[in-house]
């Protein structure tokens, strides 16, 4: 069965820093794909960042990098240069394509606070 | 502009009453979502759908129902609501994708359910 794990509750970093948040997987389907989405205190769920299993670089979207170690089934995403706006929490979240039916399975999540 | 309607952002019920949650999306996607989101827990899938009047139970569907009726709207229902059912409720839908490409979910701006 599909599964996210997200260690991190919270995380802290300070403006124009870069951060790391962990994201590991476990699955037996060859054929998957990594998400990423924002929540902002408002409560919208935005999405940040996409990556398949078959993808041969890692996705990088602005700010938003994941660092995909398909080995150690890791999927970490990466914010370079923090913002004041980052602080939220956020969500891996994973699809299996072959037996997972549609569903999207997320992790617990992890709230950023950047700091001045 | 994509869009996923819930039809209520707060909701305050009694115990024992019968709950419609309801969630309307204007892209002609043929998966949809119920997700509870509770502190610590992250988003925990309850029912999904793949197509009109197909439901599959996610990984909590106890005291739960759903109804697809039509393509665009997904019901919510709570038969007997409960104290402990008192949550975040996100809506989500998503194309249906039978490769590994991109295929995110876009949600609603959430009901916050408190039952007392």
């Amino acid at each position: 069965a599909q599964k996210i794990t997200q260690t991190q509750p919270g995380m802290f970093v300070q403006e124009k820093e870069a951060v790391t948040l962990d994201c590991t997987y476990d699955t037996s389907d060859p054929s998957y794909g990594l998400f990423w989405y924002k929540q902002p205190s408002s409560g919208e769920m935005i999405f940040l960042i996409y990556q398949g299993s078959y993808d041969q670089q890692n996705a990088t979207e602005g700010r938003y990098s994941l660092n995909f170690q398909k080995a150690r089934k890791s999927a970490n995403l990466v914010i370079s240069a923090s913002q004041l706006g980052d602080s939220a929490m956020y969500f891996c979240a994973m699809r299996e394509i072959n037996t997972g039916f549609q569903k999207l399975v997320f992790g617990t999540g992890t709230r950023l606070l950047v700091s001045p | 502009d994509v869009k996923v309607t819930q039809s209520s952002r707060y909701l305050v019920k009694r115990t024992g009453e019968k709950v419609f949650l309801e969630c309307v999306q204007d892209m002609d996607h043929e998966n949809m979502f119920w997700y509870r989101q509770d502190p610590g827990l992250g988003l925990r899938l309850i029912y999904f759908s793949y197509d009109v009047k197909m439901k599959e139970k996610g990984d909590i569907p106890e005291g739960y129902s759903v109804s697809r009726e039509k393509k665009e709207r997904f019901s919510l229902i709570l038969e007997s609501a409960s104290t402990n059912q008192t949550s975040m409720y996100l809506c989500a839908s998503r194309i249906t994708g039978r490769t590994n490409k991109n295929t995110e979910a876009f949600f609603g701006q959430g009901t916050r359910l408190t039952v007392v």
